[in-house]
């Protein structure tokens, strides 16, 4: 069946950049995304890339997707306290009655050091 | 302000005792779905529903129910509620399209079964 996989955990210090890895498994999925969950809160959609795209940058954040090796990556330039959170990666279901559905991994948590 | 609202935010209940948890957005999303949140498991889908009267399955339905009776919300039925379900509990919707989607989370539900 599809599945997503990242690391568990990160730690980055203040100022670096923090690049979390994602692969995924359904090569029919039309959108990747990344959603931030920050402590005691629901998850909020961070960015997207339409399966067309090689890449997308907004802002501090590149997300990189090579769709033959199936491996997404977030890059975040320049991290702060602010962004220490869990980032989940995320596919679409692109057939069937799923049809939209998402498929999530099981989080990354990103600890930022002074 | 477009929303998830779910009620309540803290539950503590006991083995058996019935519980719903519920959830309303007031975007007009037709798609909603509930997922639960797992130390090292990630989000996990438990139902879903892409219209009114139109509910399915998602990868760990077991021991929940669901009903769409109108667009607005989608309520989480636990009839008999066992330790195992205690968890971090989100509900999402979103529109239906050939866009990215973007699901939207409410703030979630902690359940605690004793």
């Amino acid at each position: 069946g599809e599945d997503v996989e990242q690391s568990l955990f990160l730690s980055v210090r203040e100022g670096d950049s923090s690049v979390i890895n994602c692969t995924y498994t359904d090569s029919s999925s039309t959108y990747l995304y990344w959603y931030k969950q920050e402590p005691g809160a629901g998850l909020q959609l961070l960015t997207y890339i339409f399966s067309n795209m090689d890449m997308k940058q907004d802002q501090r954040l590149t997300v990189l997707l090579n769709k033959k090796d199936k491996h997404l990556s977030l890059r975040i330039a320049d991290t702060q306290t602010g962004d220490s959170a869990i980032y989940f990666c995320a596919e679409s279901i692109n057939y069937g009655g799923s049809q939209g559905n998402l498929i999530f991994g099981k989080g990354t948590k990103l600890s930022v050091k002074p | 302000e477009a929303q998830v609202t779910q009620n309540p935010r803290y539950l503590i209940t006991v083995t058996g005792k019935k519980l719903t948890v519920t959830c309303s957005q007031n975007m007009n999303h037709e798609y909603m779905s509930w997922y639960r949140q797992d130390p090292g498991l990630g989000l996990r889908q438990i139902y879903y529903s892409m219209n009114v009267e139109v509910t399915d399955k998602g990868d760990v339905p077991e021991g929940y129910k669901v009903s769409r009776k109108e667009k607005r919300n989608f309520p989480l039925i636990l009839e008999s509620p066992s330790p195992n379900q205690t968890s971090l509990y989100f509900c999402a919707s979103r529109e239906v399209g050939t866009g990215a989607n973007e699901q939207f989370f409410g703030p979630g539900t902690r359940l605690t079964v004793l």
